[in-house]
């Protein structure tokens, strides 16, 4: 069936640093989107992608949708301790998502 | 302007007995959605139901669970003779009329179910 590959799966950095990980599939999809997860919480919505070659800010974050529309990346620049949690990356054909295995972030103070 | 709400947050449930998952969508939502999320993994679909109608099952497993959005009430997720594999949090995602788009969903705080 149809997967997400995401990397890394953990990251360990200091405050400041710029972040970037990515998702990859064999598979074309209309839609990207970023989710981050908290403990204990439901995934919130930090950028959706629908275009190929789209590159989209929201704050420090900027997400880029593939041009061949296989693939999509998030930077997260200067890094804050609240910027910990897991990041998934998820794609749609139409209503159904799939989601990456998530990158998991931890930011050192 | 409530989001989407879940209950319980959690639920401890005997092998065998019966877990029921409760979600409402947001205000003006008539689609939701239910994913499983095992531990250490990203969100599987399991099911698409507009009020009244399953629209889209094909996540489900196809025994002990089902699900349901009647005309009034919240969505339910039912899992009958739980196993100890059932243990997962479930979110549950609602969208308007017009169906997701492209601008993602909005999902609930989750229930973590817990089979002891």
């Amino acid at each position: 069936g149809q997967q997400l590959n995401q990397s890394p799966q953990s990251m360990f950095i200091q405050e400041g640093e710029d972040v970037s990980m990515n998702c990859t599939s064999s598979s074309i999809f209309n839609t990207w989107l970023w989710y981050k997860q908290e403990p204990g919480e439901g995934p919130v919505l930090l950028i959706a992608l629908y275009k190929a070659g789209e590159l989209t800010s929201n704050g420090r974050l900027t997400a880029q949708f593939g041009i061949t529309r296989k693939d999509s990346f998030l930077n997260i620049s200067a890094s804050i301790p609240s910027d910990v949690g897991i990041y998934f990356c998820a794609a749609s054909g139409t209503y159904k998502y799939i989601f990456g295995t998530g990158t998991r972030l931890k930011v050192l103070a | 302007n409530a989001g989407v709400m879940q209950n319980p947050r959690h639920l401890v449930r005997r092998r065998g007995q019966e877990a029921r998952l409760r979600c409402s969508p947001m205000k003006g939502h008539s689609h939701v959605y239910w994913y499983r999320q095992l531990p250490e993994e990203g969100l599987k679909f399991m099911v698409y139901l507009q009020k009244e109608n399953i629209i889209d099952e094909s996540g489900m497993p196809k025994e002990r669970f089902s699900a349901e959005f009647p005309k009034e009430g919240p969505s339910i997720l039912r899992i009958q003779q739980v196993v100890r594999g059932d243990s997962a949090a479930y979110f549950c995602a609602s969208s308007p009329p017009t169906g997701v788009g492209g601008y993602g969903y909005t999902f609930g705080s989750g229930t973590r179910l817990t089979v002891v």
